[in-house]
Protein backbone atom coordinates (compact mmCIF):
# COMPACT_ATOMS: atom_id res chain seq x y z
CA UNK A 1 0.00 0.00 0.00
CA UNK A 2 0.73 3.96 0.49
CA UNK A 3 1.02 4.59 -3.40
CA UNK A 4 1.38 7.93 -4.61
CA UNK A 5 1.41 8.70 -8.71
CA UNK A 6 2.10 11.53 -10.75
CA UNK A 7 0.97 12.33 -14.36
CA UNK A 8 2.55 13.07 -16.82
CA UNK A 9 6.15 11.30 -15.66
CA UNK A 10 7.48 14.10 -17.86
CA UNK A 11 6.85 17.22 -20.29
CA UNK A 12 8.29 19.49 -22.50
CA UNK A 13 6.45 22.75 -23.12
CA UNK A 14 7.66 25.95 -25.18
CA UNK A 15 8.36 29.35 -23.02
CA UNK A 16 4.98 30.85 -22.13
CA UNK A 17 2.57 28.32 -21.87
CA UNK A 18 1.25 26.40 -18.87
CA UNK A 19 1.34 22.85 -17.56
CA UNK A 20 -0.71 20.81 -14.91
CA UNK A 21 0.93 18.32 -12.98
CA UNK A 22 -1.55 15.82 -11.24
CA UNK A 23 -0.25 13.86 -7.62
CA UNK A 24 -2.78 10.85 -7.03
CA UNK A 25 -2.60 8.63 -3.84
CA UNK A 26 -3.40 5.48 -5.40
CA UNK A 27 -4.69 3.26 -2.36
CA UNK A 28 -4.95 6.02 0.74
CA UNK A 29 -6.59 9.40 1.82
CA UNK A 30 -4.48 12.31 2.43
CA UNK A 31 -5.03 15.60 3.90
CA UNK A 32 -2.01 17.06 2.85
CA UNK A 33 0.15 17.31 0.28
CA UNK A 34 3.20 18.70 -0.29
CA UNK A 35 4.82 19.60 -3.87
CA UNK A 36 8.95 19.62 -4.02
CA UNK A 37 10.86 20.45 -6.53
CA UNK A 38 14.55 19.27 -7.37
CA UNK A 39 17.42 20.03 -9.42
CA UNK A 40 20.20 18.16 -10.64
CA UNK A 41 21.74 16.56 -7.56
CA UNK A 42 20.42 18.52 -5.17
CA UNK A 43 18.10 17.44 -1.98
CA UNK A 44 14.60 18.00 -2.29
CA UNK A 45 12.92 21.66 -1.68
CA UNK A 46 9.66 22.45 -0.38
CA UNK A 47 7.58 24.96 -2.73
CA UNK A 48 3.80 24.10 -0.80
CA UNK A 49 2.30 22.69 1.34
CA UNK A 50 -1.61 21.38 -0.04
CA UNK A 51 -4.53 20.82 2.26
CA UNK A 52 -7.61 19.35 0.80
CA UNK A 53 -9.93 21.89 0.94
CA UNK A 54 -8.23 24.96 1.80
CA UNK A 55 -5.68 27.39 0.65
CA UNK A 56 -2.12 26.09 -0.43
CA UNK A 57 0.30 27.43 2.02
CA UNK A 58 3.76 28.58 -0.04
CA UNK A 59 7.44 28.45 1.16
CA UNK A 60 8.80 31.64 0.97
CA UNK A 61 10.24 32.60 -2.66
CA UNK A 62 7.60 30.02 -4.24
CA UNK A 63 5.26 32.49 -6.26
CA UNK A 64 1.94 31.61 -5.44
CA UNK A 65 0.67 33.13 -8.72
CA UNK A 66 3.32 31.42 -10.78
CA UNK A 67 2.76 28.06 -8.97
CA UNK A 68 -0.74 27.24 -8.37
CA UNK A 69 -2.15 24.24 -6.48
CA UNK A 70 -5.61 23.13 -6.33
CA UNK A 71 -6.33 20.13 -3.88
CA UNK A 72 -9.81 19.06 -4.56
CA UNK A 73 -9.94 16.09 -3.37
CA UNK A 74 -8.44 13.84 -0.74
CA UNK A 75 -6.82 11.70 -3.23
CA UNK A 76 -5.80 14.59 -5.57
CA UNK A 77 -3.69 17.55 -5.69
CA UNK A 78 -2.75 19.46 -8.98
CA UNK A 79 0.31 21.66 -9.49
CA UNK A 80 0.05 24.14 -12.64
CA UNK A 81 3.23 26.02 -13.86
CA UNK A 82 1.68 28.95 -15.82
CA UNK A 83 3.35 30.95 -18.07
CA UNK A 84 6.66 28.38 -17.84
CA UNK A 85 10.04 29.68 -18.50
CA UNK A 86 13.49 27.75 -19.39
CA UNK A 87 14.69 28.08 -15.61
CA UNK A 88 11.15 26.57 -14.89
CA UNK A 89 12.54 23.32 -15.88
CA UNK A 90 13.18 21.01 -12.62
CA UNK A 91 11.98 17.89 -11.34
CA UNK A 92 8.70 17.88 -9.56
CA UNK A 93 7.59 15.84 -7.02
CA UNK A 94 4.69 15.19 -4.69
CA UNK A 95 4.18 13.43 -1.71
CA UNK A 96 1.07 12.43 0.28
CA UNK A 97 0.81 12.19 4.31
CA UNK A 98 -0.72 8.88 4.80
CA UNK A 99 -2.59 9.42 8.65
CA UNK A 100 -2.87 5.93 9.47
CA UNK A 101 0.90 5.17 9.65
CA UNK A 102 2.05 8.32 12.44
CA UNK A 103 1.74 11.05 9.30
CA UNK A 104 4.41 8.96 7.18
CA UNK A 105 4.89 10.92 3.63
CA UNK A 106 4.76 8.71 0.62
CA UNK A 107 6.56 10.18 -2.52
CA UNK A 108 5.54 10.19 -6.34
CA UNK A 109 7.60 9.41 -9.12
CA UNK A 110 8.02 12.85 -10.10
CA UNK A 111 7.39 14.61 -13.11
CA UNK A 112 10.25 16.13 -15.02
CA UNK A 113 9.49 19.34 -16.88
CA UNK A 114 11.82 21.07 -19.77
CA UNK A 115 10.13 24.47 -20.91
CA UNK A 116 11.86 24.91 -24.17
CA UNK B 1 24.50 26.82 9.07
CA UNK B 2 21.78 24.01 7.46
CA UNK B 3 19.46 22.48 9.67
CA UNK B 4 20.35 18.91 8.77
CA UNK B 5 23.66 18.38 7.87
CA UNK B 6 24.30 15.45 5.47
CA UNK B 7 27.66 14.43 3.42
CA UNK B 8 26.77 14.37 -0.01
CA UNK B 9 29.58 11.94 -1.03
CA UNK B 10 29.87 10.38 -3.76
CA UNK B 11 30.65 7.01 -1.54
CA UNK B 12 31.71 3.71 -3.25
CA UNK B 13 32.34 0.61 -1.65
CA UNK B 14 32.51 -3.19 -3.12
CA UNK B 15 29.63 -5.33 -2.84
CA UNK B 16 29.04 -6.90 0.63
CA UNK B 17 30.58 -4.21 2.50
CA UNK B 18 28.80 -2.54 5.45
CA UNK B 19 28.00 1.09 4.63
CA UNK B 20 27.68 3.90 7.39
CA UNK B 21 25.66 7.14 6.55
CA UNK B 22 25.13 9.70 8.79
CA UNK B 23 23.42 12.66 9.72
CA UNK B 24 23.42 15.61 12.18
CA UNK B 25 21.23 18.32 13.04
CA UNK B 26 21.50 21.36 15.19
CA UNK B 27 17.09 21.49 15.19
CA UNK B 28 16.66 19.57 19.17
CA UNK B 29 12.87 19.87 18.14
CA UNK B 30 12.68 17.29 15.51
CA UNK B 31 11.07 13.81 17.11
CA UNK B 32 10.61 11.94 13.43
CA UNK B 33 13.54 10.80 11.96
CA UNK B 34 13.60 9.07 8.77
CA UNK B 35 15.49 7.68 5.92
CA UNK B 36 14.33 7.97 2.05
CA UNK B 37 16.27 5.94 -1.02
CA UNK B 38 16.24 7.70 -4.38
CA UNK B 39 17.14 6.12 -7.25
CA UNK B 40 18.12 8.69 -10.61
CA UNK B 41 15.55 10.24 -11.87
CA UNK B 42 12.61 8.47 -9.40
CA UNK B 43 10.92 9.68 -6.11
CA UNK B 44 11.99 8.92 -3.03
CA UNK B 45 10.94 5.78 -1.53
CA UNK B 46 10.83 5.55 2.37
CA UNK B 47 13.07 3.00 3.93
CA UNK B 48 13.01 3.56 7.42
CA UNK B 49 10.81 5.48 10.00
CA UNK B 50 11.74 6.41 13.46
CA UNK B 51 10.86 8.09 16.55
CA UNK B 52 12.52 9.36 18.75
CA UNK B 53 16.31 7.76 20.00
CA UNK B 54 16.96 3.88 19.70
CA UNK B 55 17.45 1.65 17.33
CA UNK B 56 15.62 -0.11 14.55
CA UNK B 57 16.10 -3.00 12.04
CA UNK B 58 14.84 -3.98 8.84
CA UNK B 59 16.20 -6.54 6.83
CA UNK B 60 19.90 -5.83 5.96
CA UNK B 61 18.74 -1.76 6.96
CA UNK B 62 19.41 -0.62 10.44
CA UNK B 63 18.55 3.08 11.57
CA UNK B 64 20.19 4.39 14.89
CA UNK B 65 18.88 7.52 16.27
CA UNK B 66 20.95 9.17 19.01
CA UNK B 67 19.30 12.54 20.05
CA UNK B 68 21.51 13.70 22.67
CA UNK B 69 23.97 14.11 19.96
CA UNK B 70 21.68 15.00 17.30
CA UNK B 71 22.73 12.46 15.09
CA UNK B 72 21.27 9.61 13.12
CA UNK B 73 22.75 6.88 11.17
CA UNK B 74 21.33 4.42 8.88
CA UNK B 75 23.49 1.21 8.55
CA UNK B 76 23.25 -1.32 5.51
CA UNK B 77 24.44 -4.84 5.66
CA UNK B 78 25.86 -7.01 2.70
CA UNK B 79 25.65 -4.43 0.32
CA UNK B 80 24.29 -4.60 -3.37
CA UNK B 81 24.71 -3.53 -6.50
CA UNK B 82 21.28 -2.49 -6.45
CA UNK B 83 21.88 -0.26 -3.30
CA UNK B 84 23.48 2.40 -5.71
CA UNK B 85 21.46 5.08 -4.95
CA UNK B 86 20.86 8.54 -3.38
CA UNK B 87 20.07 7.96 0.49
CA UNK B 88 17.97 11.32 1.97
CA UNK B 89 17.34 11.54 5.92
CA UNK B 90 14.98 13.50 6.93
CA UNK B 91 13.17 14.60 9.93
CA UNK B 92 10.62 16.33 11.60
CA UNK B 93 8.71 17.88 14.97
CA UNK B 94 6.28 16.39 16.91
CA UNK B 95 4.19 18.72 15.24
CA UNK B 96 2.62 18.80 11.72
CA UNK B 97 3.95 16.79 8.53
CA UNK B 98 6.68 19.21 7.17
CA UNK B 99 10.19 17.17 6.95
CA UNK B 100 13.79 18.91 6.92
CA UNK B 101 16.33 16.75 4.59
CA UNK B 102 19.18 16.66 4.34
CA UNK B 103 21.50 16.91 1.03
CA UNK B 104 21.81 13.61 0.18
CA UNK B 105 24.83 10.90 -0.21
CA UNK B 106 25.36 9.27 -3.38
CA UNK B 107 26.32 5.21 -2.93
CA UNK B 108 28.03 2.99 -5.24
CA UNK B 109 27.88 -0.44 -4.72
CA UNK B 110 30.49 -2.13 -7.10
CA UNK B 111 30.69 -5.61 -8.24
Amino acid sequence: GAVVSQHPSWVICKSGTSVKIECRSLDFQATTMFWYRQFPKQSLMLMATSNEGSKATYEQGVEKDKFLINHASLTLSTLTVTSAHPEDSSFYICSAVRLAANYEQYFGPGTRLTVT
Amino acid sequence: QKEVEQDPGPLSVPEGAIVSLNCTYSNSAFQYFMWYRQYSRKGPELLMYTYSSGNKEDGRFTAQVDKSSKYISLFIRDSQPSDSATYLCAMRQGGGNKLTFGTGTQLKVEL
